[in-house]
């Protein structure tokens, strides 16, 4: 069966700070990978989504990055943090490209102080 | 660009009652739509997908009903009872599109608290 990994699970980090934030899949291949944030009383804001390794697509203008070093794993980066990318972080998967169901990890919880 | 409305935010119910939490979209050309749950500092799951072509699908005490018409779609709870407290959420997913428009927007949410 097919599960997701997201770690860690809550991180504080201070201003200025560098994030790394990891999610894996297991139990398929080529996925396509997506990076969510979810601010407080709002709905998710797609980040980042991938198709393959090394295919980064990126929604927003934002101090974050993201990554794909391998085919089911997904990195969400940033080299300074600032106060603005508190939030909680959803990664998610979808199986194939006519796949409909989107499949989300349990989330990364960031505080920025 | 499409927007997904969910009203009200937040709905308390007594255990037992029946309920229907609500969605709204602006652009009628969607692929999908699909509830989601969202339990207080948790990941989504996913409950119900309803295809554009379908008007309904069933899950236990859960349906899901989608008007693509109207541009609404509602879900419906059974016999609520306490564990349905939660975060509801609905995305749609567009129909003609690439890139990064073939992917969910999601509304903000309905919070559902039942009490018992």
């Amino acid at each position: 069966s097919q599960t997701i990994h997201q770690w860690p699970a809550t991180l504080v980090q201070p201003v200025g700070s560098p994030l790394s934030l990891e999610c894996t899949v297991e139990g398929t291949s080529n996925p396509n990978l997506y990076w969510y944030r979810q601010a407080a009383g709002r709905g998710l804001q797609l980040l980042f989504y991938s198709v393959g390794i090394g295919q980064i697509s990126s929604e927003v203008p934002q101090n974050l990055s993201a990554s794909r070093p391998q085919d089911r794993q997904f990195i969400l980066s940033s080299k300074k943090l600032l106060l603005s990318d508190s939030g909680f972080y959803l990664c998610a998967w979808r199986g194939t490209p006519g796949a409909n169901v989107l499949t989300f990890g349990a989330g990364s919880r960031l505080t920025v102080l | 660009k499409q927007e997904v409305t969910q009203i009200p935010a937040a709905l308390s119910v007594p255990e037992g009652e029946n309920l229907v939490l609500n969605c709204s979209f602006t652009d009628s050309a969607i692929y999908n739509l699909q509830w989601f749950r969202q339990d207080p500092g948790k990941g989504l799951t996913s409950l119900l997908l309803i295809q554009s072509s379908q008007r309904e699908q069933t899950s236990g005490r859960l349906n899901a009903s989608l008007d693509k018409s109207s541009g609404r779609s509602t879900l419906y709870i059974a016999a609520s009872q306490p564990g349905d407290s939660a975060t509801y959420l609905c995305a749609v997913r567009p129909f003609f599109s690439s890139g990064s428009a073939r992917q969910l927007t999601f509304g903000s949410g309905t919070q559902l608290t039942v009490l018992p």
